[in-house]
Order: C-alpha cells, then structure tokens, then sequence
C-alpha cells in the first residue's frame, strides 16, 4: 500500500462543476503540499497546509490531521483547470512523499 | 525574490553517454535542494536530497549520482546513462528553516536511446 493515496487517478467533468481530489496518507507528516503539473511537466505549488483550510482563488484545501486525510477542492471548473494534481506529504528531513496523481479533464 | 533554473529541458542521449543537470537557485541562502524522476505514467520519485554543500543523501540504488559544489547549485550527472533512466526530471528547493513550501524548476526531459 502506498504512503499517499489519491482518488480518482482520472476524473472528467464539464466545464462550470465543482470538483474534489481527495488524498489519504498514512504517515506523520509535518505539512501536506498540493501540487498542479501540466501538459508540459512543469509543476506549480498550489498549497502547503499543516491544519484547517486554505483558499486561493477557485482552489480549496481543506485537511483533517485525526484522519489523515485532504481534500482539494475546485469551484466553477475551467478547461484551464485540466491538470494532474499532485499530493504530497512532508515527514522527516523536508523529504516528499507524492502520491499518484489525479488526471483532471475540464471539458468545455 | 528567489528563482530556480533547470536546465536543458530536453536531452536525447545515447545509451552508455554521460549525462549532467544543473540546476541553480538565486535569491535564498541555504536551501534544501532535491532531484526528483519521474517515470513515464508513474509518480515522483525523490532521487537525491541535499541540506548543504557536499553533503548528499540518496534515497534509491541508481545509475546516477548528485553533487552540491556551491550552496545553490545542484548537478545531477551519470557517467553511462542506461535506457531506464530515461525520464522527467525534476530540481526542487525548498527553505531550511522550513517556512516555505517547495518550489519546482521546470524539468529536463530526458530520452536514452
């Protein structure tokens, strides 16, 4: 079983719908980063959250440290959206632990 | 503000061809500096960290090997690349003092042929 779980590892949706990746970990961590890469591979920080919730435009992260577990949220979804979402944990020696992925196609 | 450059960002070698990645870092001291693969369809793969100069740690047994000769630079080289380290590859760096998240440089992709 992997350290960092995602779920879906694809989803696609319509443009304007409200979208959750969901991500579950079963180490300590000290933070929990959600990443965005792109067609071309380049990889953009969207988050880094050690408790509650945080927002940033249309981008929702929320996570629960009892249950190990976040979410990233996406509200009224654009085709620019359409991405692989990366999450990742922080344990020991700032090292990342990243999950699969979740490949999000936003259709217009 | 601080920047990361990775460079080249595509690479098609021959198998059995030296490789060598740089990556720099410019408006921070001290950063933790990482390389990362990623293979096709697969996740990232941290491949080398480094907290300071000369010092490195390696997380997988590999054809590769890292190098920190100045406190914001990080040189990803291999003396005979194989077919499967054909890859993304990705420099990171993130604050030592933790107060930061990661930042990512653009990758190399890199084809063994």
């Amino acid at each position: 079983k992997n350290e960092v779980e995602q779920s879906p590892q694809n989803l696609t949706a319509q443009e304007g719908e409200f979208i959750t990746i969901n991500c579950s970990y079963s180490v300590g961590i000290s933070a929990l980063h959600w990443l965005q890469q792109h067609p071309g591979g380049g990889i953009v920080s969207l988050f880094m959250l050690s408790s509650g919730k945080k927002k940033h435009g249309r981008l929702i992260a929320t996570i629960n440290i009892q249950e190990k577990h976040s979410s990233l949220h996406i509200t009224a979804s654009h085709p620019r959206d359409s991405a692989v979402y990366i999450c990742a944990v922080r344990g020991g020696a700032q090292k990342l632990v990243f999950g699969q992925g979740t490949r999000l196609t936003i259709n217009p | 503000s601080q920047t990361i450059h990775q460079w080249p960002a595509t690479l098609v070698q021959p198998v059995g061809s030296p490789l060598s990645l740089e990556c720099t870092v410019e408006g921070t001291s001290n950063p933790n500096l990482y390389w990362y693969r990623q293979a096709a369809g697969r996740g990232l793969q941290l491949l080398f960290y480094s907290v300071g100069i000369g010092q490195i740690s390696s997380e997988v047994p590999q054809n590769l090997s890292a190098s920190r000769p100045q406190d914001r630079q990080f040189i990803l080289s291999s003396k005979k690349l194989l077919l499967s380290d054909s890859g993304f590859y990705l420099c990171a760096w993130s604050s030592s003092d933790r107060s930061y998240g990661y930042t990512f440089g653009s990758g190399t992709r890199l084809t063994v042929v």
